[in-house]
């Protein structure tokens, strides 16, 4: 199974911050990788699929970067509504697996 | 619009049985395939199974193959995740998810709001 780990697991940030999530994977996935958002109590939404590509509806203060093993999830001018936790996964190859997370908290 | 609603969640006894249903609306539901993702109490997110359009191909982690079944029904537009010989490991939100195929790959789009199996004597 190829694993996925974030860093950090948690960070603590100001409204109007910019924050960097990294995402590495033990092997090359090329492009297969998803970000995603959750709220407490909430279902995961997709913010980044193909590591790069917005999805629809999400705010483009969102941006993800990366190929291959190392990955990037920046949130520009964070808002209070993104405070939250990420999870990036892979699509490479079945099992799909998710990183660990990273929770963003309010400074 | 999509929505995907599980049910069927619930407190059930180790090596106890228990069948969760996942129902689809708003989308060609016979174009995708479907995932269930579980989430354990405070933990991440473990992606468990998917089924393909037609059902006719499966597949499952390692830690609950053999022992979980996932089905579908299109003409109910439905996916069904049998669970058996339970135990406390597997206790968790599972959610059902669209999964979405593109020249970008698969990604999770659409997800339901999780039902939670508690598992416990």
């Amino acid at each position: 199974d190829i694993q996925m780990t974030q860093s950090p697991s948690s960070l603590s940030a100001s409204v109007g911050d910019r924050v960097t999530i990294t995402c590495g994977a033990n092997e090359s996935i090329e492009n297969y990788l998803n970000w995603y958002q959750q709220k407490p109590g909430k279902a995961p939404k997709l913010l980044i699929f193909g590591a790069s590509s917005l999805e629809s509806g999400v705010p483009s203060r969102f941006s993800g970067s990366g190929s291959g093993t190392d990955f990037t999830l920046t949130l520009n001018s964070l808002q209070p509504e993104d405070f939250a936790t990420y999870y990036c996964q892979q699509s490479y190859s079945t099992p799909w697996t998710f990183g660990q997370g990273t929770r963003v908290e309010i400074k | 619009q999509v929505q995907l609603v599980e049910s069927g969640g619930g407190l059930v006894k180790p090596g106890g049985s228990l069948t969760l249903s996942c129902t689809a609306s708003g989308f060609i539901f016979d174009d995708f395939y479907i995932s269930w993702i579980r989430q354990a109490p405070e933990k991440g997110l473990e992606w468990i199974s998917h089924i393909n359009n037609s059902g006719k191909t499966t597949y499952y982690t390692d830690s609950v193959k053999g022992r979980f079944t996932v089905s579908r029904d299109n003409a109910k537009n439905s996916v069904y995740l049998q669970m058996k010989s339970l135990r406390g490991a597997d206790t968790a939100i599972y959610f059902c998810a669209r999964q979405y195929y593109d020249g970008s790959g698969f990604r999770l789009d659409y997800w339901g709001q999780g039902t939670l199996v508690a598992v416990s004597s």
